[in-house]
């Protein structure tokens, strides 16, 4: 079965730093997807990389997929409070199975 | 307001007491999902549901029934709760079961359940 693994497990950061999180899968990926969790809310959708290579901004926040297909980073830049959560990757290895989600990466940012 | 609304948020049980989790989607989606989240173990899925009447176990339905009688409805059913089915549970919805750039899983606000 597909496995995601997300590192790291989490950060804290001083706010105005860069970061960056990766998600590395066991499989080639027909598709890559990025949520983000504020703590004890919902999962809300950031990203979705498809093609090796790809990389795609939402104001401060970058994602890359790579040549590959099998390793993501998300990358976000001088990190505000407002960016503290829990960023998971999601991967659909298969186009027509359920998307699989890694264990999440816990950002703190410290003023 | 597209969403995905869930009931209870909150819920704290005894073993072996059925308990109903709803979730309803207000956005036409065919495809719905129920997760829990635990610490160290992440988002699971439970069971999955592509169209009304049709529904598939995701990787940890052990313990769980679900049913989908009408599109936007797919409620979760523990017959008899046990203490290691606390955990954080979200439902989310999407056309294409997320794999769309168009249509990507909605989740709701989740339910905490606590089985003493």
């Amino acid at each position: 079965s597909q496995e995601l693994e997300q590192s790291p497990q989490s950060l804290i950061v001083q706010e105005g730093k860069n970061l960056t999180i990766n998600c590395t899968s066991s499989k080639t990926l027909y598709g890559l997807y990025w949520y983000k969790q504020k703590y004890g809310e919902g999962l809300i959708f950031l990203m979705m990389l498809q093609k090796g290579g790809e990389e795609k901004s939402h104001e401060k926040i970058t994602a890359k997929l790579d040549e590959k297909k099998q390793q993501s980073s998300l990358h976000i830049t001088a990190s505000q409070p407002s960016h503290a959560g829990i960023y998971l990757c999601g991967a659909d290895n298969s186009g027509n199975t359920p998307l699989v989600f890694g264990k999440g990466t816990r950002l703190s940012v410290i003023a | 307001e597209a969403q995905v609304t869930q009931n209870p948020r909150y819920l704290i049980t005894v073993t072996g007491k059925k308990l109903t989790v709803t979730c309803s989607q207000n956005m036409n989606h065919e495809y719905m999902s129920w997760y829990r989240q635990d610490p160290g173990l992440g988002l699971r899925q439970i069971y999955y549901s592509m169209n009304v009447e049709v529904t598939d176990k995701g990787d940890v339905p052990e313990g769980y029934k679900v049913s989908r009688k009408e599109k936007r409805n797919f409620p979760l059913i523990l017959e008899s709760p046990s203490p290691n089915q606390t955990s954080l549970y979200f439902c989310a919805s999407s056309y294409l079961g997320g794999r769309s750039l168009n249509s990507p899983l909605h989740f709701g606000n989740g339910t905490r359940l606590t089985v003493t």
